[in-house]
């Protein structure tokens, strides 16, 4: 079956401007993970949903990032005023029963 | 909260030897500990993982130790191939119905031919 998708694969933008960044879960998992990954690190966790409320919400690093899930499904992730600090992949996962973590591919940031 | 750190960073081993990977965790509360392996451009990927009702897990050339009292854990991959060159994340996550799963910083191991 599909697994988790994120669009889009790379995303290049300005200083100051706004993004969204989307991701599509396996069908039927009730939780997604929003986390970033810089160069050489391990993925620094965000945010993550239990159906559509953000159950922890402390990874989120200041008031620019905030995370949207409303149907339970599709969740995005919208930064506002970026910074080039910003840049990094930004990686999804999805999963029942808070095992095992289905990751997509990633979004690479780029903030010039 | 909970912190994880990983070492080495980085580890070369020849082709059929052993691999080792450590990890410690600061929260006495997580009881969940999984490992992941990351290929370039792609999204980490489970291998294996172990809960804290246990020491020891094996699958195949993949085997996972916990010492619950140290805090540590421990990837042991035998008979290395060159595919499993990648890099390997251990995390740690108190295991309700879902919950924060934190990562370590990472290992990226080569495989000598």
């Amino acid at each position: 079956g599909a697994g988790v998708s994120q669009t889009p694969s790379n995303k290049v933008t300005e200083k100051g401007k706004y993004v969204e960044l989307r991701c599509d879960p396996i069908s039927g998992h009730t939780a997604l993970y929003w986390y970033r990954q810089s160069l050489g690190q391990g993925p620094e966790f965000l945010i993550y949903f239990q159906g559509t409320g953000a159950a922890d919400d402390s990874g989120l690093p200041n008031d620019r990032f905030f995370a949207v899930r409303p149907e339970g499904s599709v969740s995005t992730l919208k930064i506002q005023r970026t910074e080039r600090g910003d840049s990094a992949v930004y990686l999804c996962a999805s999963t029942t029963l808070g095992e095992r973590l289905y990751f997509g591919p990633g979004t690479r940031l780029t903030v010039l | 909260g909970e912190n994880v750190e990983q070492h080495p960073s980085t580890l070369s081993v020849q082709e059929g030897d052993s691999a080792v990977i450590k990890c410690t965790y600061s929260d006495s509360a997580s009881n969940y500990f999984p490992w992941y392996k990351q290929e370039l451009g792609k999204g980490p990927q489970l291998i294996i993982d172990i809960r804290s009702n246990v020491g020891e897990k094996k699958d195949q050339r993949i085997a996972v130790t916990l010492n619950k009292t140290a805090k540590h854990f421990s990837l042991h991959i035998t008979e290395t191939q060159p595919e499993d060159s990648a890099v390997y994340f251990c995390a740690a996550s108190y295991n309700s119905s879902a919950s924060k799963i934190i990562f370590g910083s990472g290992t990226r191991l080569s495989i000598r031919p």
